[in-house]
Formats: structure tokens, sequence, C-alpha cells
């Protein structure tokens, strides 16, 4: 089974809309922290947000927050007035206490923002 | 202060040549992960080092790839005799002391390519 799960391939939206990028998780271990990762297209990854399983609220950094639904496991990202330089690839990934702290990925969804 | 640095951005070989990927993490930093990223893919883990150990290399193919973390100077990833599929882009992150719930800070990668 895959660990971490993004449906959406690819999405277009209307710059200044908000965004929901999906992302669920399967995991056995009940410490875990759930990142998302933006690759734009100069291949760069950069951390965007972190929410832990043990937290009690949702993450937010800025225009970007966390929807974390812990009993369907799953996060996903919700970017607010989207800009043109949000367009790139985005990556949920998820950090297992007991698996050696590797990050694993799921196959990432590319966003384009229509001007 | 510096992030991890990856050098070099880009290295071309040829079938059967040795690449050599260096990364140096941020400074305080004693651990270390590799990953590769094939085109339209995420991130997959390769290997997790501290200072002068392996501790977890369950992503790493068998045969001609190694890695290591001396105790002076930058982690290196060795593939010898490439292959073509060995093209992709490897991506080094860094963390402190091993802490499930804190980012890791990547570099921006080296492509490797294949001729």
């Amino acid at each position: 089974a895959q660990k971490i799960t993004q449906t959406q391939p690819g999405m277009f939206v209307q710059e200044k809309e908000a965004v929901t990028l999906d992302c669920t998780y399967d995991t056995s271990d009940p410490s875990y922290g759930l990142f998302w990762y933006k690759q734009p297209s100069s291949g760069e990854m950069i951390f965007l947000i972190y929410q832990g399983s043990y937290d009690q609220q949702n993450a937010t950094e800025g225009r970007y927050s966390l929807n974390f639904q812990k009993a369907r496991k799953s996060a996903n990202l919700v970017i607010s007035a989207s800009q043109l330089g949000d367009s790139a690839m985005y990556f949920c990934a998820m950090r297992e206490n007991f698996g050696n702290e590797k990050l694993t990925f799921g196959t990432g969804t590319r966003l384009t923002i229509i001007p | 202060n510096a992030g991890v640095m990856q050098n070099p951005r880009h290295l071309v070989r040829r079938r059967g040549q040795e690449a050599r990927l260096r990364c140096s993490p941020v400074k305080g930093h004693s651990h270390v992960y590799w990953y590769r990223q094939l085109p339209e893919e995420g991130l997959k883990f390769m290997v997790y080092l501290q200072k002068e150990n392996i501790i977890d290399e369950s992503g790493m193919p068998k045969e001609r790839f190694s890695a290591e973390f001396p105790k002076e100077g930058p982690s290196i990833l060795r593939i010898q005799q490439v292959v073509r599929g060995d093209s992709a882009a490897y991506f080094c992150a860094s963390s402190p002391a091993r802490q499930a719930h804190q980012p890791q800070h990547f570099g921006d990668g080296t492509r490797l390519s294949i001729l």
C-alpha cells in the first residue's frame, strides 16, 4: 500500500483563488510528522509547512495552511489567494518516528496558476 | 548561515564511468539523507548517514552505489559504472540530532545525465 497518496496529478487555478491539494497517508506509527514541499521549475525543494500527529491545531504558515484530519488520515494543503509564483510541483511527505527519520514522498501535484 | 550545499549542480557522465556527488550539510547538522528523483516522480529515500556511520541504506541499490559521511568533509554519494537508468536528480538533506518532527533542509540537487 502507498504510504502517501496524492490523487491530483495536475491542477489549474485562477489567480487569487484558494486551492486545496489533497494528501492521504497510511501509517501504524502513533508518532509521525507530515510535511509539504514545493518544487518550482528550477528544481529546488522548498519546505512549506509541517503538522505533527499530536498537534491539536492545524498548522498555518502565511498563505499556507494544513487541513489535518487524523481520523481520515488526510493532510491537505490549502493555499489562499494564489499567485502566479505558486505554479510548481507540490509534494506531501511523511516522517515516521520508527522509520529512521527518512521522508516518504507522494507522487506530487503540478499546480498551474492562470492569470 | 549557509544551507545544504550540493555540487556539482549538473553532472554528465558516459556509461561505465563513475559519478561522485557531494553534499555539505547545514553547519551543525550531523544527519544526512540522500534521495533520488526520477523524472516526473517524487523523491525516493536512498540512504541515511550520521558522521562516519551508515544508519539506514535500505533504499540504496545493492550494487554500484555507495555513500559515506566522513568525520571531516562532505558526504559523498558514489555511483560506479553508471548506466542510463541512473539519470536522475539526487537530493541531499540534513537535520540536527534525531528529531522526527523537524523538517529536513534540502540542497538544490545534482542533476545526473548519463550519455
